[in-house]
């Protein structure tokens, strides 16, 4: 089955700085999400992006499927966008793969 | 709110107990999928139904069972259980398919087996 690799599985980082988070795919998707898990275990919708740039606030994602990697990026983090981020993919009908996920760790 | 909505929010029960997770989708989707989320596992998907009938089906294991009802509520029966069923249950909608369609998870259901 299709692998999705995210990197780095851990990341610390002062209030206000910046942040790219990676996720690499083993096979063309036809769906791409990025979640966030908040620390009380909610998993928030942040973006439905098989392909292309979209942005939302201090947030935007990019997916380059031809070479199967995607790319969130934050800016300005709060304290409020610790937790754990996730990608998760699918192929053909079947249902969402999950990485193992990027914990992201805001500092004030 | 992602409109996904899951019941019960938190259960505690003894081993070899039987248990029910309830979930209801958005209003519109067809599609029901659960998922299990464990320490060490990370998020493993169970099962989908679509529409009433099972799509797909994962790593579910024997003693859990699931079933979509004509008003396109799903309930996860999940049997015998075991110190390590304890987990995070989640159940997720979608309009169609995984293909094309932004899948939509609920707030979960923390199951504890002591």
């Amino acid at each position: 089955g299709i692998q999705v690799e995210q990197s780095p599985p851990d990341l610390i980082l002062q209030e206000g700085a910046n942040s790219t988070l990676r996720c690499n795919f083993s096979d063309s998707v036809n769906n791409l999400q990025w979640f966030h898990q908040n620390p009380w275990g909610q998993l928030i919708n942040l973006f439905y992006i098989p392909s292309g740039t979209k942005q939302n606030g201090r947030l935007s994602a990019t997916t380059v499927a031809t070479e199967r990697y995607s790319l969130l990026y934050i800016s300005s983090s709060q304290t409020t966008d610790s937790g754990v981020y996730f990608c998760a993919v699918t192929q053909g009908a079947q249902k969402l793969v999950f990485g193992q996920g990027t914990r992201l760790t805001i500092n004030p | 709110d992602s409109g996904v909505t899951q019941t019960p929010k938190h259960l505690i029960t003894a081993t070899g107990q039987r248990v029910t997770l309830r979930c209801s989708p958005r209003s519109g989707d067809l599609s029901v999928y659960w998922y299990q989320q464990s320490l060490d596992q990370g998020l493993q998907f169970l099962i989908q139904y679509y529409n009433g009938e099972e799509r797909a089906k994962g790593n579910i294991l024997e003693r859990f069972s699931a079933q979509q009802f004509p008003d396109l509520h799903s309930e996860l029966n999940l049997s015998s259980l075991e110190l390590g069923d304890s987990a995070l249950y989640f159940c997720a909608s979608s309009r169609g398919g995984a293909s094309g369609n932004t899948i939509y998870f609920g707030e979960g259901s923390w199951l504890t087996v002591v």
